[in-house]
């Protein structure tokens, strides 16, 4: 199976602050990657695929790059409603994967 | 605008088989355009695909569970269904559906979007 290890597991920001949070995958993937986003409660909801495409609905303050092995998703001014777990997925080769979660706390 | 209904039972002994329907609403199970996933989410854990049934009824399982993993779909109620077998507590979790989005038509990966709300299967006896 890829292993998809995400960075930080947990980070606090202020509001207003940019947020970058990281994915790396146990092998190359190409673009074949996706974030979501869980509030607590709730079930995880697209926020960006194949890589760097911004679901319809969401703030376009997010935002995702990278291709291959390395993957970024970045907050650029942070608004309380972003408290939530991130999660990385990759979509290259079945068992689909993902990663552990980077849970977003507002200071 | 395509939605997910997760059913089936809260609670379920050890050794019996976990039962789940998810009932699709918005949009058709039929539909070559899609594909429709099974994923769960033990507590304070994270994500784990469980596999995927096609509208051809061709289904893709993840390996680890595989062995007592069918996924079924019910195209006349528009539904889908989930059946582990032998469960442990291992498999409390919350389960989601979910449809599967292909990248781009023909291709046979996707994404995930939308997803089911959740229901909360707790194996205990």
């Amino acid at each position: 199976d890829i292993e998809m290890t995400q960075s930080p597991s947990s980070l606090s920001a202020s509001v207003g602050d940019r947020v970058t949070i990281t994915c790396r995958s146990s092998q190359s993937i190409s673009s074949y990657f996706n974030w979501y986003q869980q509030k607590p409660g709730k079930a995880p909801q697209l926020l960006i695929y194949a890589a760097s495409s911004l679901q319809s609905g969401v703030p376009s303050r997010f935002s995702g790059s990278g291709s291959g092995t390395d993957f970024t998703l970045t907050i650029s001014s942070l608004q309380p409603e972003d408290c939530a777990i991130y999660y990385c997925q990759q979509s290259y080769i079945t068992p689909y994967t993902f990663g552990q979660g980077t849970k977003l706390e507002i200071k | 605008q395509v939605q997910l209904q997760e059913s089936g039972p809260g609670l379920v002994k050890p050794s019996q088989t976990l039962s789940l329907t998810c009932t699709v609403s918005g949009g058709s199970i039929s539909s070559d355009s899609y594909f429709w996933s099974w994923i769960r989410q033990p507590a304070g854990k994270g994500l784990e695909w469980i596999g995927r049934i096609y509208a051809s009824g061709d289904t893709n399982y993840n390996p680890s569970l595989k062995s007592r993993v069918t996924i079924s779909g019910d195209t006349s109620k528009n539904q889908f269904s989930l059946k582990l077998s032998s469960v442990t507590a291992a498999d409390s979790a919350v389960y989601y559906c979910a449809r599967d989005v292909p990248f781009y038509s023909g291709s046979a990966r996707s994404w995930f979007d939308p997803w089911g709300q959740g229901t909360l299967v707790t194996v205990s006896s």
